[in-house]
């Protein structure tokens, strides 16, 4: 089945120690978004790319990057994590970038930092 | 983007038919309406997209008034796996995809 797959699901980080996230998919999809997502809150953009082409949200931390190598592949980089950075970390992809899209979220890595 | 309000949590029992509506008071004219579904420890899934009307699909439907500043999503017959967040976003075709999450209505259902 088509999909998209995030690894780890669970990654451990000591404190200011860089972390990638990785994330895949099968669908073919022009545009990749990574969403933050606390605990008891809802998921909140981080970033997204429509092909190659790298849209960042306005208050989206520095300490946040991201790499699309392939059409296939996303990475997210956590330069130095925090202790608020602990969260899980969602993978979505949709064909086109508009609201009418559906969006097809990944099961999600829960980043800890201790 | 519309800004959402949605109730925070709702109780079921097994069996019955859950309304979650949704307002929208901001809704812009070439503004769509979605739902998605949240599981624990899981992403969210798409459950119903819908401009006008009523739009019914597998899982659920979908109630929009004609002036369209709140929506109810349906859930018929629940079940214990329904429980989940639910939450409503509103955008137009020109959003760049950008889903804003509202604060999501957590749904407990219960034997």
């Amino acid at each position: 089945d088509a999909m998209v797959i995030q690894n780890p699901r669970y990654q451990v980080t000591q404190f200011g120690k860089p972390v990638t996230l990785s994330c895949s998919q099968t669908l073919n999809h022009n545009v990749m978004y990574w969403y933050q997502q606390k605990s008891s809150q809802a998921p909140k953009l981080l970033f997204h790319y429509y092909d190659k082409d790298f849209n960042n949200e306005a208050d989206t931390p520095d300490n946040f990057q991201s790499r699309r190598p392939n059409t296939s592949f996303c990475f997210l980089d956590i330069r130095s994590p925090g202790l608020g950075d602990a969260a899980m970390y969602l993978c979505a992809t949709s064909r086109e970038r508009q609201a009418t899209d559906t969006q097809y979220f990944g099961p999600g890595t829960r980043l800890t930092v201790l | 983007l519309a800004k959402t309000t949605q109730p925070i949590s709702m109780d079921s029992y097994e069996g019955q038919e859950v309304n979650i509506t949704c307002s929208h008071n901001n809704i812009a004219t070439n503004d769509y309406i979605t739902w998605y579904q949240q599981f624990p420890s899981q992403g969210p899934r798409f459950i119903i997209q819908g401009y006008k009307t009523k739009v019914t699909n597998e899982v659920a439907s979908l109630f929009i008034p004609a002036d369209r500043k709140s929506s109810t999503l349906s859930l018929p017959r629940v079940s214990l796996s329904d429980t989940a967040v639910y939450y409503c976003l509103v955008g137009d075709r020109d959003s760049w995809g950008k889903l804003q999450f509202g604060a999501g209505t957590q749904v407990v259902v219960t034997p």
